[in-house]
């Protein structure tokens, strides 16, 4: 069975410190996908990317990016720059590529202090 | 253009009760997923709807049911209602198979 694993319950830093948040997974599967989202204190989850498990190159939007190594079955998130804004809790999860359903993290909640 | 739309957001019940919830996906959006979130479980996927199949279901007792309409809306249903369904139930719309929307939740109480 899948399994993702947020070993960081919380984080707290100071605006513009860069902030890497870990996830580590486990499967059995040979292709997958695995995911970031984040949920700020409205609730709702807001998606931030996926990456297919053939795909191991890092991916950079702005200030946030993703580093994919396969070989230790984890899937970093990095904010550099990191802003109030982006205090929330982040989620890592897990698609198997033969369905639809997402085996999510423990979540880390992400504090940024002015 | 709209988002994912979840009625009623707030929801406070008593055990024994049955409740339905509703979720509105994006126009166009034929895929409907929904998801759990409780303190202790974490996110636990319930099911998910393709143009009014369901095509997944996760590890959930009988008590939990959905179904989608022709319109892609789609409702959940859990009977006799226990404690422990007390949660934020997230409902997320996509074109693709992958949950990329999601609404607001409706937040359920069990007394």
């Amino acid at each position: 069975a899948q399994k993702v694993t947020q070993a960081q319950t919380e984080i707290s830093v100071v605006e513009k410190e860069d902030v890497t948040l870990d996830c580590v997974y486990e499967t059995r599967d040979t292709t997958y996908y695995l995911f970031w989202y984040k949920q700020p204190p409205s609730g709702e989850l807001v998606f931030l990317i996926r990456r297919n498990s053939f795909d191991e190159q890092n991916e950079i939007s702005g200030r946030y990016s993703w580093n994919f190594q396969k070989s230790t079955s984890s899937f970093n998130f990095t904010i550099t720059a990191s802003q109030v804004v982006d205090s929330a809790v982040y989620f890592c999860a897990h698609e198997e590529t033969s369905g639809s359903r997402l085996t999510f993290g423990e979540g880390t909640q992400l504090t940024v202090n002015p | 253009k709209a988002g994912v739309t979840q009625t009623p957001r707030y929801l406070i019940k008593t055990r024994g009760q049955q409740v339905t919830l509703s979720c509105s996906p994006i126009s166009g959006h034929r895929s409907v997923s929904w998801y759990q979130q409780t303190p202790g479980q974490g996110l636990q996927f319930l099911f998910e709807y393709f143009s009014e199949t369901q095509r997944n279901k996760g590890n959930f007792p009988g008590r939990f049911s959905g179904r989608q309409f022709s319109n892609s809306r789609s409702e959940m249903n859990v009977s006799t209602l226990e404690l422990g369904d007390s949660a934020l139930y997230l409902c997320a719309s996509s074109l693709f198979v992958f949950p990329k929307f999601f609404g607001p939740g409706t937040r359920l109480t069990v007394l």
